[in-house]
């Protein structure tokens, strides 16, 4: 097991409505990556948070943002979901350097209905 | 588009078999693959990985090759085991100034006992 915690396991929302999923990093890891991963699919990147910035997005639409805080943990938000949006999302704690290995959390099962 | 793939979505094995999981590449630019393994219900678990400066790399039952010239790489797990049923991803690991990974559609690794 990693040391990466995501809440909730799961969750309902109704298009329209807004959500907003959370992740605490593995101790010492001062990076978090956010994936987005349909079923049967292989998880897709959506962005990554370094210093509390953005550091790195993928090919999401705006009303997929991010927060990270001083201790490292790290906020998904996503407004006006879509019946698309439903998904498990991944969190990814790491170091920022390249070689540096990133550890998943179990992830969070969203589904709008 | 550049991708990451695999050649078959399902792989059916004997307890005690080994097993050999393929994966497929575009980028002749790619220089670091990482194996994970996604048990039901939970997070990518890092398994192993390779930068492109080797051919082989082993682990713990496991073995990854990687062929640069025809840009395949295979992840090999000796005498499979049933905890070893999963989906396993292979991924590449993109540096655009921030690290993020690209990752294939997923084998699923069936074992009977």
């Amino acid at each position: 097991e990693t040391g990466v915690t995501q809440s909730p396991t799961h969750l309902i929302k109704t298009r329209g409505q807004q959500v907003t999923l959370r992740c605490s990093s593995q101790s010492g890891h001062n990076t978090v990556s956010w994936y987005q991963q349909a079923l049967g699919q292989g998880p897709q990147f959506i962005f990554q948070y370094y210093r509390e910035e953005e550091n790195g997005r993928g090919n999401f639409p705006p009303r997929f943002s991010g927060l990270q805080f001083p201790n490292y943990s790290s906020e998904l938000n996503v407004n006006a979901l879509e019946l698309d949006d439903s998904a498990l999302y991944l969190c990814a704690s790491s170091q920022k350097d390249f070689q540096e290995t990133q550890y998943f959390g179990p992830g969070t099962r969203l589904l709008v209905l | 588009g550049e991708s990451v793939g695999l050649h078959l979505p399902t792989l059916s094995v004997q307890e005690g078999d080994n097993s050999i999981i393929n994966c497929a590449y575009s980028n002749s630019a790619s220089d670091y693959f990482i194996w994970y393994k996604q048990e039901s219900g939970k997070g990518p678990q890092f398994i192993i990985d390779i930068r492109s400066n080797m051919d082989k790399r082993q682990g713990q039952r496991v073995t990854v090759l990687l062929n640069k010239t025809v840009k395949h790489l295979s992840l090999q797990i000796a005498a499979t085991q049933p905890g070893d049923s999963a989906v396993y991803f292979c991924a590449e690991k993109r540096n655009t100034g921030f690290q993020k990974l690209v990752f294939g559609t997923g084998t699923r690794l069936l074992v009977s006992p």
